[in-house]
């Protein structure tokens, strides 16, 4: 099956720095990918929707100038959390898909879990 | 807006019980209902879908049968194995163009013991 990457797996950072979290499709080109952020105990919640080569589209409530996403290819997404503090640690899970946003059709990654001091 | 809730774990079972993971939804207009299981280490997986109310999803011997008039979508299993522990996900898309996104569940965790 079609299989989506995350980088790092898991990260430390102090407050005020800056994290970039990579997402690859290993085996198939992504027109769409996802980001969503999961707190303990809660569900996944949807931050933005990006397709390759565009702008991504922010969901209402997530800072776009804080969370920033780059789809600059078909097998590339990343999420750079910009001055990090200690509420934006969390899980972050992105998925990625082959056309357009189709929901059977996403892929997802194994998550990277990022911890602010 | 729309909502799914399923049921708290964590789900701890013996090998070959039966298992029921409840899951009910809220949602504007025809939504489309999904199961999703995630492995120790591994990302979200699909694992089965029902896309019309009476519709039965099953895979790998799960079944979940899509029931409009008690707006519900529980994850069923006749005997489980080792192998199903796991975080089990509810979830649901409605319509929109094309544009269609996924909301979920809290997320339910299954533990089997041998």
């Amino acid at each position: 099956g079609a299989v989506v990457s995350q980088h790092p797996s898991w990260v430390i950072c102090k407050s005020g720095t800056s994290v970039k979290i990579e997402c690859r499709s290993l085996d198939f080109q992504a027109t769409t990918m996802f980001w969503y952020r999961q707190f303990p105990k809660q569900s996944l919640m949807l931050m933005a929707t990006s397709n390759e080569g565009s702008k991504a589209t922010y969901e209402q409530g997530v800072e776009k100038d804080k969370f920033l996403i780059n789809h600059a290819s078909l097998t590339l997404s990343t999420l750079t959390v910009t001055s990090a503090h200690p509420e934006d640690s969390s899980f972050y899970i992105c998925s990625a898909a082959p056309g357009l946003a189709a929901a059977n059709e996403q892929f997802f990654g194994p998550g990277t879990r990022l911890t602010v001091l | 807006g729309d909502s799914v809730t399923q049921m708290e774990g964590p789900v701890t079972l013996s090998e070959e019980a039966f298992l029921t993971i409840n899951c009910t939804y809220t949602a504007t207009g025809y939504p489309s209902l999904f199961w999703y299981v995630q492995y120790p280490g591994e990302g979200l997986q699909l694992l089965l879908k029902a896309t019309k109310a009476d519709d039965k999803g099953s895979n790998k011997g799960f079944e979940a049968t899509y029931r409009k008039e008690t707006t519900s979508f529980h994850l069923e299993k006749g005997s489980v194995q080792v192998s199903d522990s796991a975080v089990y996900f509810c979830a649901l898309t409605t319509p929109n163009f094309g544009n269609e996104k996924l909301t979920f569940g809290t997320g339910t965790r299954l533990t089997i013991i041998p």
